[in-house]
């Protein structure tokens, strides 16, 4: 299927640990987007890529860095997780009017 | 404060039944106004959009209204139906913003019940 996959789906880390969730798209779309999704909070824009090779800070940027590898592949790292990151993680691109969002990764910090 | 409120979290409606999801914003500059459909352990999918020059939007049973003035839109779901339960997120994409730069409101979770 054509849009956007993320990996994995579900992760579970200790704090202090690090890991990469990576997202792919297949819309040949430009820009790409790291959202993520608390409990009464909607979503809030952690990083976006406006075209390959650039990446600026969204809403909430704390913690995360991010790397567009080219232009299908944009990923989102935690250097050293901690419990206020459990969430879930949206990865999104952009067509003529809104976003196309993957399936999500639910990561849980103990 | 919030740029885009949802002040209802949730909406129980039975099935058949018209469903009203309200939004308010605070930002005037935007190009387009957004609704998302959230089913649990699924990403959001793109439902109805918006432009700033209109005022009404129809695409089969949604319909978005835009009231500028009092800044303020809503979706209206006729009929409703149980598969139409699910989280609906409003979004405001703003003028020279990039265009996934979303605002999104906290979102209303809709039950519609046979």
């Amino acid at each position: 299927n054509a849009g956007v996959t993320q990996t994995p789906k579900f992760q579970v880390l200790k704090t202090g640990q690090s890991m990469t969730l990576q997202c792919a798209q297949d819309m040949n779309h430009n820009s790409m987007y790291w959202y993520r999704q608390d409990p009464g909070m909607g979503l809030r824009l952690i990083y976006y890529s406006a075209s390959e090779g650039t990446t600026d800070k969204g809403e909430v940027p704390n913690g995360y860095n991010v790397s567009r590898l080219n232009k299908r592949e944009f990923s989102l790292r935690l250097e050293s997780a901690a419990p206020s990151q459990t969430s879930v993680y949206f990865c999104a691109t952009v067509g003529q009017v809104g976003a196309f969002f993957g399936q999500g990764t639910r990561l849980t910090v103990v | 404060d919030q740029q885009v409120k949802q002040n209802s979290p949730s909406l129980s409606v039975q099935e058949g039944r018209i469903s009203i999801l309200n939004c308010d914003y605070t930002n005037s500059m935007f190009d387009y106004f957004l609704w998302y459909k959230k089913y649990p352990a699924e990403g959001p999918t793109f439902l109805i959009s918006i432009s700033s020059i209109k005022d009404k939007n129809e695409d089969g049973r949604f319909t978005v209204f835009l009231n500028k003035s009092a800044k303020h839109l809503s979706l209206h779901i006729v009929p409703s139906q149980p598969g139409d339960s699910a989280v609906y997120f409003c979004a405001e994409r703003s003028y020279g913003g990039s265009q996934g730069n979303l605002i999104f409101g906290k979102g209303t979770k809709l039950s519609v019940k046979p």
